[in-house]
């Protein structure tokens, strides 16, 4: 069973800090790496995809990705309540058409 | 431009029937994917269509399926319902097989 894992949280942390989420993949072959943002009642939104090791940027958001220890993660700087939500993190292996998420982990934002 | 839309919003129905979503894709998108999204098990993959095809289908009974109209429009059926299925059905659409999956604002089903 290829399984992603994520902390369920609830990760709680103050209005302008840096938020740090972290995902941990099983399948090798995964070769696509996505955080999506939900609100509560809501639906999934594409914050950041990533491809490649490194780090991509995106404004506040950057998407780390390291292949050999099978670990993604989405760093989110100055930190707004608005970013309340739960996070997915999500993989594709290549050639597939379906992606694995993660159950999400919880982010609260302190004012 | 337009997102994914998805129709109805809300359904109720009662253990046994069956039902029918819609699912719009973005303009251009011809990949059409579905999600169940459940407190318990989170989002789990039901198929995805490309050009009319089923291209896979996730671990889901055959009472679960699903279809693309040439318009790139798609729809899920579910016969028989369980209370089981009481769940978030989410549509996704795509360009194609690297792009990032767009979901709509999905249908909300309670079975009773």
């Amino acid at each position: 069973q290829k399984e992603v894992e994520q902390n369920s949280g609830p990760l709680s942390v103050p209005e302008g800090a840096i938020a740090s989420l972290n995902c941990t993949y099983s399948d090798r072959g995964s070769q696509s790496f996505f955080w999506y943002r939900q609100y509560s009642g809501k639906s999934p939104e594409l914050i950041m995809s990533i491809y490649s090791n490194g780090d991509k940027e995106d404004g506040r958001f950057t998407a780390q990705l390291n292949k050999a220890s099978q670990y993604v993660s989405l760093l989110i700087r100055d930190s707004q309540p608005s970013d309340s939500a739960t996070y997915l993190c999500a993989t594709r292996r290549a050639g597939s058409y379906q992606l694995t998420f993660g159950k999400g982990t919880k982010l609260s934002v302190i004012p | 431009k337009a997102g994914v839309t998805q129709t109805p919003r809300y359904l109720i129905k009662t253990r046994g029937q069956q039902v029918t979503l819609s699912c719009s894709p973005i303009s251009g998108h011809r990949s059409v994917s579905w999600y169940q999204q459940t407190p318990g098990q989170g989002l789990q993959f039901l198929f995805e269509y490309f050009s009319e095809t089923q291209r896979n289908k996730g671990n889901f009974p055959g009472r679960f399926s699903g279809r693309q109209f040439s318009n790139s429009r798609s729809e899920m059926n579910v016969s028989t319902l369980e209370l089981g299925d009481s769940a978030l059905y989410l549509c996704a659409s795509s360009l194609g097989d690297d792009s990032p999956l767009h979901f709509g604002n999905g249908t909300r089903l309670t079975v009773t």
